[in-house]
């Protein structure tokens, strides 16, 4: 299958920008996503971009995607304690109705 | 009750022990997935139902028997699984499985520990 690939763990403190990366094999993705996991809950979606656009602003989040590198970023401004989850990077693969995620990532913000 | 309904949310079986795991959207959608979550592992896709038909099996083992008797209701049969089929078990569903960007609404997952 495809690979996604993210870091693990992510710290930052409250009130600063979190930047979190990933990248993808899959050059005929249609669609990523970025989705969020709290603790004992599921995965809900935070934002999406479709591959033709390399920017997609919503509110505190952007999302940037580099298509020729592949690489997809989330960037969330002013960080608060509530953003503490796991975030997961997924691509839509171009064939079937296949999704391909990522470790998570992690993220802890520091009061 | 609204949204991706799983049950149970912890499960504890031998490695001879045959169970079950349910999940139920109240969303009406037509496209139901299960998912398994491993510490810093990907998340997996495992098997894919849209309009009660398997469209995706990404080579599962057949320890793990899914059935979908309508478009509401999704299970996940097991039977001898191992001790490293241990990990949250997560359903999700979605309006459909065409070219748009479907947002796939996830179930709070079953926590199954195999001994």
């Amino acid at each position: 299958g495809e690979d996604v690939e993210q870091s693990l763990f992510l710290s930052v403190r409250e009130g600063d920008s979190s930047v979190i990366n990933c990248t993808y094999t899959d050059s005929s993705s249609t669609y990523l996503y970025w989705y969020k996991q709290e603790p004992g809950a599921g995965l809900q979606l935070l934002t999406y971009i479709f591959s033709n656009m390399d920017m997609k602003q919503d509110q505190r989040l952007t999302v940037l995607l580099n298509k020729k590198d592949k690489h997809l970023s989330l960037r969330i401004a002013d960080t608060q304690t509530g953003d503490s989850a796991i975030y997961f990077c997924a691509e839509r693969g171009g064939t079937g109705n296949q999704f391909y995620f990522g470790t998570g990532t992690s993220l802890t913000v520091i009061p | 009750e609204t949204g991706v309904t799983q049950t149970p949310r912890h499960l504890v079986m031998g490695m001879t022990n045959k169970k079950s795991l349910k999940c139920e959207q109240h969303l009406g959608h037509n496209a139901m997935y299960w998912y398994k979550q491993s510490a810093k592992k990907p998340l997996e896709l495992m098997f894919v139902y849209n309009f009660k038909e398997q469209t995706e099996n990404n080579s599962v083992p057949s320890r793990f028997s899914p059935e979908c008797p309508n478009s509401s209701h999704l299970f996940l049969h097991l039977h001898t699984l191992q001790p490293e089929d241990s990990a949250l078990y997560l359903c999700a569903s979605s309006q459909e499985t065409d070219w748009t960007y479907n947002e796939q609404f996830f179930g709070p997952g079953t926590r199954l520990t195999v001994l």
